[in-house]
């Protein structure tokens, strides 16, 4: 398995409140992404990374902000999370962006 | 933009029946191509994939996928469902695109 770790797995947080998210992966690939997974909407693409302090937006970026200052950590914000970011996160990684993505374990977080 | 569509929310098959899941694709180059599976529970692994070349792609755990051009299809095949292939199924464009909806899976006895 791709060496891929989310963190936190679990998360309960309140309305305003500022999270973080933490990608790490031991793969040393290129590329990495961040998703969220909502039922009947299957996996969006919220960033994602191309290098250190290369990122670009995805389909669902908005409330949401991304920092790689190294290869191997990608970091998900929400400046101040909402109940419509209770979500299922994903982070993926890939050597390239026309290679296959390698995900992580999920984070299952929740606003109230 | 590569964008690609899953028409089926949800599938039931019997066990031992065949399987066919479709994606169609809608860009006008040689598209890159992935199908990914996901259990309950887990992250997502991928199936198979196509770059170019035989348009039949074999994958793992016994599926496969035909690219058919002149349908903009890239459909996903097993000839015999087991139950442990109740899952979500992803066909996905690679880079900056979001996968599709996806297709729910499942088998009865």
């Amino acid at each position: 398995d791709a060496g891929i770790t989310q963190s936190p797995r679990h998360k309960v947080t309140e309305t305003g409140t500022p999270v973080t998210l933490r990608c790490h992966q031991t793969e040393n690939h290129r590329y990495m992404y961040w998703y969220r997974q909502d039922p009947g909407h299957g996996l969006r693409l919220i960033h994602y990374s191309y290098g250190v302090k290369d990122t670009d937006k995805g389909e669902v970026s908005d409330g949401y902000s991304v920092s790689r200052s190294k290869t191997e950590d990608f970091l998900l914000t929400l400046e101040s999370a909402t109940s419509s970011q209770t979500s299922v996160y994903f982070c993926a990684i890939s050597e390239g962006g026309y290679n296959e993505q390698f995900f992580g374990p999920g984070t299952r977080l929740t606003v109230l | 933009a590569q964008s690609v569509t899953q028409p089926d929310i949800h599938i039931t098959v019997s066990e031992g029946a065949s399987l066919e899941l479709r994606c169609n694709y809608s860009y006008g180059a040689t598209p890159y191509l992935f199908w990914y599976v996901q259990s309950p529970g887990q992250g997502l692994q991928l199936l198979l994939k196509y770059f170019s070349g035989d348009t039949l792609v074999q994958g793992i755990k016994g599926f496969e996928a035909e690219f058919k051009r002149s349908q903009s299809s890239f459909n996903l095949r097993k000839p015999s469902v087991h139950w442990s292939d109740a899952a979500e199924y992803f066909c996905a464009p690679p880079l900056e695109l979001s996968f599709g909806a996806g297709t729910t899976v499942t088998v009865r006895a």
